[in-house]
Formats: C-alpha cells, sequence, structure tokens
C-alpha cells in the first residue's frame, strides 16, 4: 500500500536560517504532491503544489522540490523566523481522488 | 466571507451515543472530505464525496456514516460502533476531484467521549 513519510517528528532551528523538511514515499507514483501547514487546534493551510514534471517551485521564502526518482520532496524554509513555527504536513495525490498525509515535522524556530 | 465552517468547535458525549459533526461549505467546492487527527498523527481520511448524493469510504469508515444531500453540506455521524471516537475531527472541501486542486479545511471539532 501507498506510505508517505516525514522522517523527522520535531526540528528546531535559530532564526535567520534555513529551515530543511523532507517528505519520502513508497509504493506510489504521484502525479503531485502539496505542503500544508498546521498551528495547535486548527485546521492546515496548503502551502505549495508540485507536479511530477518539476523538479522546483517557490513562493516566497518557500521552496519545495520534487525528486520521483528518489521518492522524495524536500521543502525548504528561507530567512526562518519564529512566526514560521508551526507543523508542516506533506500530502500525495491518490490518482485524483483523495490525498494521502504524512504525519508531519513540527518545526521551531528560535530567536 | 467563504469559507468552511464546522461545528460545534467541542463535543463532549457519552460512550454509546450517536453524533453529529457538521461542515457547510460556501465555495462552490464539488468534493468535500471528512478526517479524523490523533496526537502525533497524520490526517487520516474518513469518507469523501466527489458530488452530491456521492460518497467513498476512505481508509477508516468503519463506525462512521456520511451524507452528502446538498453541494454546501457534508456532515458526518460518529456512531456508537466507532471503538475509539475521541479524536479532532477535520472538514476539507475542494474544487473537485480529479484535479490538483488544494484543499480548504474547516477549524475542526474536538470530539471528546466520556
Amino acid at each position: 500500500s501507498q506510505k508517505i513519510e516525514q522522517n523527522s517528528e520535531a526540528l528546531n532551528i535559530q532564526e535567520g536560517k534555513t529551515a530543511t523538511l523532507t517528505c519520502n514515499y513508497t509504493n506510489y507514483s504521484p502525479a503531485y504532491l502539496q505542503w500544508y501547514r498546521q498551528d495547535p487546534g486548527r485546521g492546515p493551510v496548503f502551502l505549495l503544489l508540485i507536479r511530477e514534471n518539476e523538479k522546483e517551485k517557490r513562493k516566497e521564502r518557500l521552496k519545495v522540490t520534487f525528486d520521483t526518482t528518489l521518492k522524495q520532496s524536500l521543502f525548504h524554509i528561507t530567512a526562518s523566523q519564529p512566526a514560521d513555527s508551526a507543523t508542516y504536513l506533506c500530502a500525495l495525490d491518490r490518482a485524483g481522488t483523495a490525498l494521502i498525509f504524512g504525519k508531519g515535522t513540527t518545526l521551531s524556530v528560535s530567536s | 466571507d467563504g469559507g468552511i465552517t464546522q461545528s460545534p468547535k467541542y463535543l463532549f458525549r457519552k460512550e454509546g451515543q450517536n453524533v453529529t459533526l457538521s461542515c457547510e461549505q460556501n465555495l462552490n467546492h464539488d468534493a468535500m472530505y471528512w478526517y479524523r487527527q490523533d496526537p502525533g498523527q497524520g490526517l487520516r481520511l474518513i469518507y469523501y464525496s466527489q458530488i452530491v448524493n456521492d460518497f467513498q469510504k476512505g481508509d477508516i469508515a468503519e463506525g462512521y456514516s456520511v451524507s452528502r444531500e446538498k453541494k454546501e453540506s457534508f456532515p458526518l455521524t460518529v456512531t456508537s460502533a466507532q471503538k475509539n471516537p475521541t479524536a479532532f475531527y477535520l472538514c476539507a472541501s475542494s474544487m473537485g476531484a480529479g484535479t490538483p486542486n488544494e484543499q480548504f479545511f474547516g477549524p475542526g471539532t474536538r470530539l471528546t467521549v466520556l
């Protein structure tokens, strides 16, 4: 069955550094991958979507890469700020129906 | 304001009682979804609907039921058959299945069964 792993449950970095979060998947070839941000006690908020034929996508301080050979996506936040502290979820499409979500990585940015 | 609303935010029920969680959207989205989130866990799909009067089971549908009589509404009933119903429930919608659309989430309902 499809499996998605975000291999760091928690990541602690200092303000101004680049945070890099990893999402790996197996037994599947998704057409696209999405990243969401979730704050405690709230619903996730969509950040970025990247298609299988795209190597990289950028939005302001965010950058996502998608390597279909390695079956991996990397999510980068440059010049991180304490306000970036949250849980970040990656999600894969299920052949055009619903999404499969990873367990998330909780990022803490200290000032 | 366009968006998804879920009510109530907190819900307490006695064991053995059925309870219905509300989800309404005014985004004119065709697809709607219900997820369950437990501490330290990702979102697990309960049910989803791609169109009115049609819905499909997700990964953990046992003990739950849904209806989709209107495009705007997708209520979830947690039945007494659900073994461990205490969790954070999230409703989402998207423009439609079959396209890589972002999902918009509601604020969630935290259900506690006593």
